[in-house]
C-alpha cells in the first residue's frame, strides 16, 4: 500500500512551452502533497505545499505564476511548468501525506525528469 | 526553522567495512527525523525514521540510526557494507505539526561509494 505515482516519468519539451506533471496517491487519500525539485547531484528543494481545495503555499523564491499547482482531489495534484526554459530542466518529485495515517508519514513518487531544449 | 547538516558529501568505504554517515539537526521543537536512499535516476526510498519512540531506530537493509538529543545528531550506520549500498543518502527533518502532513526538509546528501 501507500503508493504514489507520477506521470510522465520523463518529458522533453521545447523552450516556451508548458508542461504538466501529475502526482497521484493510488491507494490512500492525501489532503496535502508536496512538490520538490532536484538538480543534478544536489538535494531536494521543497517548492510548494499543495492543499486539496485551496491554494498552494510556495516556498520563498519559487515563482507561483511559473509553477502552477492544482490539488483538485484527494488523490491528485498537478504541477504545470509554464513557459519552460532550459534552466527549468530538473528532476521533479512529489510526496503525499496519508490523511488517515500518522502525520509524519509521507510517501514519495518516483520523480519526473524534465528536459527543456 | 528546521534544518539538517550532513557532514561529508562523499564517503567511501571498503566492502564489508562499517558505514557511518553523519547528520546533525537543528529544530526548535521535537523533530521527526528520517534517512532516505536514492539510487541514480530514481525516487526516494525511506530507510528509517525516528518519531520519539526508541532512540535507536532500525531500518531496512541492515541500517540503523541513533537519535542523540544532547548531540543533536542522527547518524546512520551499517556494520558491513555491500556493493549494493552505493547510492545517495539524505537525512531529513520535519516538525510534528497538526496538519495531515508536515513538510520535510532535506540535507545536502552524502554519496556513498563502496570499494571492492
Amino acid at each position: 500500500g501507500a503508493v504514489v505515482s507520477q506521470h510522465p516519468s520523463w518529458v522533453i519539451c521545447k523552450s516556451g512551452t508548458s508542461v504538466k506533471i501529475e502526482c497521484r496517491s493510488l491507494d490512500f487519500q492525501a489532503t496535502t502533497m508536496f512538490w520538490y525539485r532536484q538538480f543534478p547531484k544536489q538535494s531536494l528543494m521543497l517548492m510548494a505545499t499543495s492543499n486539496e481545495g485551496s491554494k498552494a503555499t510556495y516556498e520563498q523564491g519559487v515563482e507561483k505564476d511559473k509553477f502552477l499547482i492544482n490539488h483538485a482531489s484527494l488523490t491528485l495534484s498537478t504541477l504545470t511548468v509554464t513557459s519552460a526554459h532550459p534552466e527549468d530542466s530538473s528532476f521533479y518529485i512529489c510526496s503525499a501525506g496519508n490523511t488517515g495515517g500518522p502525520r509524519y508519514e509521507q510517501y514519495f513518487g518516483p520523480g519526473t525528469r524534465l528536459t527543456v531544449t | 526553522a528546521q534544518s539538517v547538516t550532513q557532514l561529508g558529501s562523499h564517503v567511501s568505504v571498503s566492502e564489508g567495512a562499517l558505514v557511518l554517515l553523519r547528520c546533525n539537526y537543528s529544530s526548535s521543537v521535537p523533530p521527526y527525523l528520517f534517512w532516505y536512499v536514492q539510487y541514480p535516476n530514481q525516487g526516494l526510498q525511506l530507510l528509517l525514521k525516528y518519531t520519539s519512540a526508541a532512540t535507536l531506530v532500525k531500518g531496512i537493509n541492515g541500517f540503523e540510526a541513533e537519535f542523540k538529543k544532547s548531540e543533536t545528531s542522527f547518524h546512520l550506520t551499517k556494520p558491513s557494507a555491500h556493493m549494493s549500498d552505493a547510492a545517495e543518502y539524505f537525512c531529513a527533518v520535519s516538525d510534528r505539526g497538526r496538519s495531515s502532513a508536515s513538510k520535510i526538509i532535506f540535507g545536502s546528501g552524502t554519496r556513498l561509494s563502496i570499494r571492492p
